[in-house]
């Protein structure tokens, strides 16, 4: 069963602009990560913030969470074009034997326009 | 980063046949690895985790006889389509953690195509 929810679902915005999206989940996490997918193509890992930290960077990254709304967000500064993909949050949890799991949310279509 | 390979890339095969996707792990070892299936513009669905030495786990909904998954190294994983359909034409990726970390590195994915 899907965990995430993205929102918005679909993000068009001018290249230079800022793009936000947002991430929720119902239950408790180790991690949350967030993935980028070109159309067709596999995933890209962009960033992973661990349910005991609030915020974390990478280069034009930003990503919040708060366990405490079951809420993540995603901010790429300064968009460009090549921007332009689906985007996943994704939430893991640790199971019995060091097993864990990915659950990944619906994914968000941002279109960068240069 | 750590490198997933998927093989083939893509793959149309009549309806009725089976179809073997294979995930290799090419510079480390990966003792479990993720098969996860995409319909087109939805998320990936986890379907089963691949053991190494050990059976698949698979997820609720997800026919274990249909969907075979195989092992075979610390390398390598495959997952066999039998007796495909249309409606299991779809994208599926596998992943793999590298070590004890955190980050898993997905495969490029293979377009299964049934007709």
């Amino acid at each position: 069963s899907q965990q995430g929810e993205e929102d918005p679902q679909a993000l068009s915005i001018q290249e230079g602009e800022n793009a936000t999206m947002n991430c929720s989940y119902k239950t408790s996490i180790n991690n949350l990560q967030w993935y980028r997918q070109n159309s067709g193509r596999g995933l890209v890992h962009l960033i992973l913030i661990r349910s005991n930290e609030r915020e974390k960077h990478s280069g034009r990254l930003r990503v919040t969470l708060d366990t405490s709304k079951k809420s993540s967000s995603l901010l790429i500064t300064a968009s460009r074009a090549a921007d332009t993909a689906s985007y996943f949050c994704a939430t893991e949890r640790y199971y019995t034997g060091a097993n864990s799991k990915l659950t990944f949310g619906k994914g968000i279509t941002l279109s960068v326009r240069p | 980063g750590a490198v997933v390979s998927q093989h083939p890339s893509w793959v149309i095969c009549k309806s009725g046949t089976s179809v073997k996707i294979e995930c290799r792990s090419l510079d480390f070892q990966a003792t479990t690895m993720f098969w996860y299936r995409q319909f087109p513009k939805q998320s990936l669905m986890l379907m089963a985790t691949s053991n190494e030495g050990s059976k698949a786990t698979y997820e609720q909904g997800v026919e274990k006889d249909k969907f075979l998954i195989n092992h075979a190294s610390l390398t390598l994983s495959t997952l066999t389509v039998t007796s495909a359909h249309p409606e299991d034409s779809s994208f599926y990726i596998c992943s793999a953690p590298q070590g004890s970390g955190d980050t898993q590195y997905f495969g490029p994915g293979t377009r299964l195509t049934v007709l």
